[in-house]
């Protein structure tokens, strides 16, 4: 079936180092891919997307990374800071059932200072 | 997202009763959605609309029925909780067919005794 599933569920990582989360995913159909960060007590925030015709899309200190070949999909961080520590997650959009997202279950990231 | 607001926050309860949580958004919006979230597992989607004459189920919905007020309210509830429903719920929304990305609320921490 369906799935998306992370790599790693807990990443540590040391203050201004740069983060890099993993995601698989299972549908080759699917168009549309998104990152959300959800911190402790509060719904998940857009941090990035990217659309199946990229393979890279760069925000402010965030960089999206879609592989088709092999359905993976990653985050990277840059300098990464205290505040970002966060669970992550992906999402994709399945083409053919483009009124839903499926989600990941979350990577936890971890920033030490 | 404040323009997604949700109440409760919080609600603990007996089971066999009847619960409703709602949901209210500025954004003008025209899709909204329920989903719920377990530890170690991803949002998954329990209702969800397109306007306020076209509701859907979700890939969960038993146990819960919701009600679509107006564009900007979309309540969810549960006609008689029982444990397992214990969870975090997030009510999302969503500009329209062409818009991609969800936007959502705080969340409710639902405990069902």
């Amino acid at each position: 079936g369906e799935s998306v599933g992370l790599h790693l569920p807990t990443l540590s990582v040391q203050e201004g180092d740069n983060s890099i989360i993993n995601c698989a995913y299972s549908n080759s159909a699917s168009d549309y891919f998104i990152w959300y960060k959800q911190e402790s007590g509060k719904g998940p925030q857009f941090i990035i997307d990217i659309r199946s015709n990229m393979d890279k899309r760069q925000g402010q200190r965030v960089t999206v990374l879609l592989n088709k070949t092999v359905k993976h999909l990653s985050l990277q961080i840059a300098a990464t800071q205290p505040g970002d520590s966060a669970v992550y997650f992906c999402a994709e959009r399945p083409m053919d059932s483009s009124y839903k997202l499926i989600f990941g279950s979350g990577t936890r990231l971890l920033v030490r200072p | 997202d404040a323009d997604v607001t949700q109440t409760p926050r919080n609600r603990i309860t007996k089971t066999g009763k009847r619960i409703m949580l709602e949901c209210s958004q500025t954004k003008g919006h025209d899709r909204m959605y329920w989903y719920r979230q377990d530890p170690g597992l991803g949002l998954r989607l329990i209702y969800y609309s397109f306007d306020v004459k076209d509701i859907n189920k979700g890939e969960i919905s038993d146990g819960y029925s919701v009600s679509r007020q107006a564009q900007a309210k979309f309540s969810l509830s549960l006609e008689s909780a029982i444990p397992n429903q214990t969870a975090l719920y997030f009510c999302a929304t969503r500009a329209g067919v062409w818009a991609d990305t969800q936007y959502f609320g705080p969340g409710t921490r639902l405990t069902v005794l």
